[in-house]
């Protein structure tokens, strides 16, 4: 089966640095994909793991721990539009059709 | 490229009817999928398709059928209403590539009544 835990809510502060942590237990594992989600709007593709390390793309980074079944996403200089909920997928090894299973997903909200 | 559209935006129905939610796009992907949102839950993955003329169960597929006639669309049917199908409703597809992600589509509000 397949598990995924992410914390239901997080606040920080315009300008700021957070990590959004994830971790997984699947069966079996075929990638890591982080989305972002603005309220009333469809999700949209952020960053894709599938070997350990950080993959960093402008001021949003993920970093994937295959061993630890862990994934952060670090959001720097925080923006109020950044606002939303952040979702984790993993893409496990069984069946086909590059399916995801998704966490529940953690509403940020940025402060002033 | 409108890359992934769905109709329609919203929609209330009473107990037992039924409906069609359509989904389309423009991306000559092969994949395309149907997910369920609701609060607490996460998306959910309703039916999936693979390939025109192909479609399989996901995680929650009770209550729902799917029909992929044709490459760039793909359809949801809920035969008999049911309260508990009151969500919100996403489409998504993507290329057959394994790092290829999914492109969503703008979503469909259900309310069952």
């Amino acid at each position: 089966g397949q598990n995924i835990d992410q914390p239901t809510e997080m606040t920080a502060t315009e300008g700021a640095i957070v990590q959004i942590n994830c971790t997984y237990q699947t069966s079996g594992f075929n990638g890591l994909f982080w989305y972002q989600q603005h309220a009333g709007e469809a999700p949209t593709f952020l960053s894709y793991n599938v070997l350990d390390g950080l993959e960093e793309k402008g001021r949003f980074s993920s970093f994937l721990s295959r061993s630890k079944g862990y994934s952060y996403l670090l959001l720097k200089e925080l923006q109020m539009k950044d606002s939303a909920s952040y979702l984790c997928a993993v893409r496990p090894v069984t069946g086909g059709g590059n399916k995801l299973t998704f966490g529940t997903g953690t509403q940020l909200k940025v402060e002033l | 490229n409108a890359g992934v559209t769905q109709t329609p935006k919203f929609r209330v129905l009473k107990t037992g009817q039924s409906m069609t939610l359509l989904c389309a796009q423009d991306m000559n992907h092969e994949y395309m999928y149907w997910y369920r949102q609701d609060p607490g839950m996460g998306l959910r993955l309703i039916h999936y398709s693979v390939g025109e003329g192909t479609t399989a169960k996901g995680e929650v597929p009770d209550g729902y059928n799917v029909s992929r006639l044709k490459k760039q669309n793909f359809l949801l049917g809920l035969e008999s209403a049911a309260p508990s199908q009151t969500s919100v409703y996403f489409c998504a597809s993507s290329s057959s590539g394994r790092q290829n992600e999914q492109f969503f589509g703008p979503g469909t509000r259900l309310t069952v009544l």
